[in-house]
């Protein structure tokens, strides 16, 4: 079945304490990205990758750190956590576009993040 | 300043109604023109795609684009309680994508 996986879906943590939320998809998709959504402010990009090693800040990356060294995965990464990273988030992947116009992302279940 | 735009809701509309949706962008180079349905608790699902002016329609949806007025539109027609979701607007231009806050939909039996 074509997926897109996350780990862990939910996490309660303290502020400052490193955290990793895995990303994996079996599609092979070249385009990966990750998405924070909160209440009244919808989904907003923090990090997105076109391919292996190459990756670019979204709309809101601070505070948050990604890697692309194999196809499949996408790893969030937070050194951090602050409170104001409690969030909903989401990965996503898709195919890579053609001409300018971008595919559709297939998503995530979401990793609901509290930090304390 | 929000990149996209849409009425937060609760649009609400009787069983069989027509459901019209609405989102506006302020980027104008942006290309690529998506719909996708939300259950609470759930990850966003497409529904649609439109790439280029005019109409777009798949079953009982139809997307509607204008370029020139930075508008895009999603309408369900015969609408039903299953349609209840939040349906976000998403906007990408050169692989950055911006999402819309969404539009809760209540379709009542």
């Amino acid at each position: 079945e074509a997926q897109v996986t996350q780990n862990p879906r939910y996490l309660i943590t303290v502020t400052g304490k490193k955290l990793t939320v895995t990303c994996s998809q079996n599609m092979n998709h070249e385009y990966m990205s990750w998405y924070r959504q909160d209440p009244g402010l919808g989904l907003r990009q923090i990090y997105y990758s076109m391919n292996v090693e190459v990756t670019d800040k979204g709309d809101v990356p601070e505070g948050y750190k990604v890697s692309r060294k194999e196809k499949r995965n996408f790893p969030l990464i937070l050194e951090s956590p602050s409170p104001n990273q409690t969030s909903l988030y989401f990965c996503a992947s898709s195919a890579p576009g053609t001409g300018g116009v971008d595919n559709e992302q297939f998503f995530g279940p979401g990793t609901r993040l509290t930090v304390l | 300043q929000k990149e996209v735009e849409q009425n937060s809701g609760p649009l609400s509309v009787p069983e069989g109604a027509i459901a019209s949706l609405n989102c506006t962008y302020s980027d104008r180079g942006s290309q690529s023109f998506f719909w996708y349905r939300q259950y609470s608790g759930k990850s966003p699902e497409l529904i649609m795609f439109i790439y280029s002016n005019g109409d777009k329609e798949d079953g009982r949806f139809t997307a509607q684009l204008n370029k020139a007025s930075q508008y895009v539109s999603l309408l369900i027609r015969d609408s039903q309680p299953s349609d209840s979701a939040t349906y976000l607007c998403a906007v990408t231009g050169f692989s950055k994508f911006y999402f819309g806050s969404g539009t809760k939909l209540n379709v009542k039996p």
